[in-house]
């Protein structure tokens, strides 16, 4: 069971935005530590997405946005394209481990 | 470019033991923590173990404590996990990564798996 939770899976029509949740505790998110996602498209390793909450690396488009608030961040995908069709995975720090956390992974269709 | 490549996977026996590696390049290694992820086939990612640059920090997940050894070599600019005492829940793609800024912070790169399967 992952200490951060996402939901399984997310739909929606190419163009629309989708967004996905991503929800810890007062030992992680809630201790203010950064929420940072993650692609990873079938058969290869996950790819840097959103770092610091909020900030895209380099060759990220911008329809890719993160938010955080309390315990709880946000992955946004506006204009959703085909190639947009991956599993995304937030991850945070737990001070109690100490040690980083993930989540579960939220798989998104692009119907 | 800022490369990691793992190697040392392979097919074990229950009770076994294997050592993973991961060479860096590209980028000061010794300047990074560095860690091992985990991803068991079909599930999500679970993160191992840390080292900090110098080798003096060291932390283990609860579910690799005692079994699993996280260790590197600066000069060759290799990461290594040192995996003992193997089950067939250990079986998963192992992922080297760089921590970025600190040990509390983002993992990029990451390098491109290396598959460990546990079978009699």
């Amino acid at each position: 069971q992952s200490v951060l939770t996402q939901p399984p899976s997310v739909s929606g029509a190419p163009g629309q935005r989708v967004t996905i949740s991503c929800t810890g505790g007062s030992s992680d998110i809630g201790a203010g530590y950064d929420v940072h996602w993650y692609q990873q498209l079938p058969g290869t390793a996950p790819k840097l997405l959103i770092y610091d909450n909020n900030s895209r690396p380099s060759g990220v488009p911008d329809r890719f946005s993160g938010s955080k608030s309390g315990t709880s961040a946000s992955l946004a995908i506006t204009g959703l394209q085909a190639e947009d069709e991956a599993d995304y995975y937030c991850q945070s720090y737990d001070s109690r481990l100490p040690g980083s956390v993930f989540g579960g992974g939220t798989k998104v269709t692009v119907l | 470019q800022v490369q990691l490549v793992e190697s040392g996977g392979g097919l074990v026996q229950p009770g076994g033991s294997l050592r993973l590696s991961c060479a860096a390049s590209g980028f000061t290694f010794s300047d990074y923590y560095m860690s091992w992820i985990r991803q068991a086939p079909g599930k999500g990612l679970e993160w191992l173990a840390y080292i900090s640059g110098s080798g003096r920090t060291i932390y283990y997940a609860d579910s690799v404590k005692g079994r699993f050894t996280i260790s590197r070599d600066n000069p060759e600019n290799s990461l290594y996990l040192q995996m003992s005492s193997l089950r067939a829940d250990d079986a998963a793609v192992y992922y080297c990564a760089r921590n970025l800024p600190t040990a509390w912070g983002w993992f990029d790169p990451w390098g491109q798996g290396t598959l460990v399967t546990i079978s009699s």
